[in-house]
């Protein structure tokens, strides 16, 4: 079974600059989760998606943040523009939690490390 | 709101020893679930183990074990004969049944398996 696979591995940007994260969760899995994990600190959900809509977005800093997941398959969250305390990984994870399945555990991609200078 | 707290940022352990790693949380909820994952430098988070509330029965996955005690709210995590791969920051994580709730993770344990 292929696991959650993110991209870029790694991404520095300037602040005010913009930067895309994309994540293809594992086949089948219809929640996908948006984490972002500053250093020293535990993962913080962004956004969560049920297919292809939106189920708490509570969270994200909307004035700079935004997030899809077209088609309920892949999705893309997007930071414009940066600021330096965006700095961290930002990990995606996806679940088969459904209704009648609602304990599956997360599983997590690789995340992408941003760095804001 | 559901909190979690691990209060050891950092542990240490010798090869082949066993170490614990502390997690209370806060809930008003019964029935929840949780979990213990594993972050390596590799930063992919793995799922070590897990525990449903409603199991008296501790879990337990090869070396690793919970002691899960309810009423005092607290989550421990035991490894028995740590090995250097073991060498990770471990974070505890919480979440409460139904497929609307996200996980809440603590601020993890840096461990580190010493030769």
């Amino acid at each position: 079974e292929a696991g959650v696979a993110q991209s870029p591995r790694y991404k520095i940007i300037e602040k005010r600059q913009s930067v895309a994260f994309w994540c293809n969760p594992i086949s089948g899995h219809a929640t996908l989760y948006w984490y972002q994990q500053i250093l020293g600190q535990g993962p913080k959900l962004l956004i969560q998606f049920q297919n292809n809509g939106v189920v708490d977005d509570s969270q994200l800093p909307k004035d700079r943040f935004s997030a899809e997941r077209l088609k309920g398959v892949d999705s893309t969250l997007k930071i414009q523009p940066a600021k330096l305390e965006d700095s961290a990984v930002y990990l995606c994870a996806s679940s088969l939690r459904t209704e009648s399945s609602y304990n599956s555990p997360l599983h997590f991609g690789n995340g992408t490390r941003l760095t804001v200078t | 709101a559901q909190t979690v707290t691990q209060s050891q940022p950092e542990m240490s352990v010798q090869e082949a020893e066993t170490v614990t790693l502390s997690c209370t949380y806060d809930t008003s909820e019964n029935n929840y679930y949780l979990f213990w994952y594993k972050q390596p430098p590799s930063r992919q988070m793995i799922l070590v183990i897990r525990q449903e509330a409603y199991k008296q029965q501790n879990a337990t996955e090869n070396r690793f074990s919970v002691n899960f005690q309810k009423a005092a709210k607290s989550f421990s995590l035991k490894i028995s004969d740590s090995q250097l791969g073991d060498t990770a920051m471990y974070f505890c994580a919480f979440m409460k049944p139904g497929w609307l709730y996200d996980m809440r993770f603590g601020a993890g344990t840096r461990l580190t398996v010493k030769p």
